[in-house]
């Protein structure tokens, strides 16, 4: 069964530090998705991409986080530098279409010192 | 903007007994409506959805929900709880329209079951 592939599952950094998550969807999927989840919080939408287009950034702070999906394929969202509160789960999803069925990854856990 | 509601934080059952959980809306028109879940430490997974059609919806694990437009209410339900489920559920909406389609979710409800 295809899965959304993301890596690392882990990540522990100090404050100031760059940070970056990877994120490979299921094959044919146009539409991307990064969401962070705080402990005990739904996730929230930080980016969403249509094949290589950003579609809504609206709540990526961008003074420090980047999003790119060069190829259409595969993603990479990074932080630089982190802050403590950046500590959450990054998920990254992907679908057919956008608004449809959106398949998760495992996510990154990333716990900033 | 579409937004969603789910009142219930944390929710505790016996094995064994019925389940509900609530999720209302709040949306201009009928919206696409979805229960994901979420075990510890993973990724969300899809239950069931509802688009149109019929408002009793079938999903994996023995769960379904009934989409009620006069109440703005999608709330899942299983008959007979597993140990298994526990977990948390979070339930979505996205409009129901052309163009950009954002999906909203809910902050989600923990379900802890008891032997």
């Amino acid at each position: 069964e295809a899965e959304v592939a993301q890596s690392p599952r882990y990540k522990i950094t100090e404050k100031s530090q760059a940070v970056a998550f990877w994120c490979d969807p299921i094959s044919g999927h146009a539409t991307l998705y990064w969401y962070r989840q705080i402990l005990g919080q739904g996730p929230e939408l930080l980016v969403q991409f249509q094949d290589e287009s950003v579609v809504d950034d609206s709540q990526l702070p961008k003074d420090r986080f980047s999003a790119e999906r060069l190829k259409g394929v595969d993603s990479t969202l990074k932080i630089q530098p982190a802050e403590l509160g950046d500590s959450a789960m990054y998920l990254c999803a992907s679908s057919l279409v956008p608004s449809n069925e959106q398949f998760f990854g495992p996510g990154t856990r990333l716990t900033v010192l | 903007a579409q937004s969603v509601t789910q009142p219930d934080i944390h929710i505790t059952v016996s094995e064994g007994a019925s389940l509900e959980l609530r999720c209302n809306y709040s949306y201009g028109a009928t919206p696409y409506l979805f229960w994901y879940v979420q075990s510890p430490g993973q990724g969300l997974q899809l239950l069931l959805k509802y688009f149109s059609g019929d408002t009793l919806v079938q999903g994996i694990k023995g769960f379904e929900a009934e989409f009620k437009r006069s109440q703005s209410s999608f709330n899942l339900r299983k008959p007979s709880v597993h140990w298994s489920d526990a977990a948390e559920y979070f339930c979505a909406v996205a409009p129901n329209s052309g163009g950009y389609q954002k999906v909203t979710f809910g902050t989600g409800t923990k379900l802890q079951v008891i032997p």
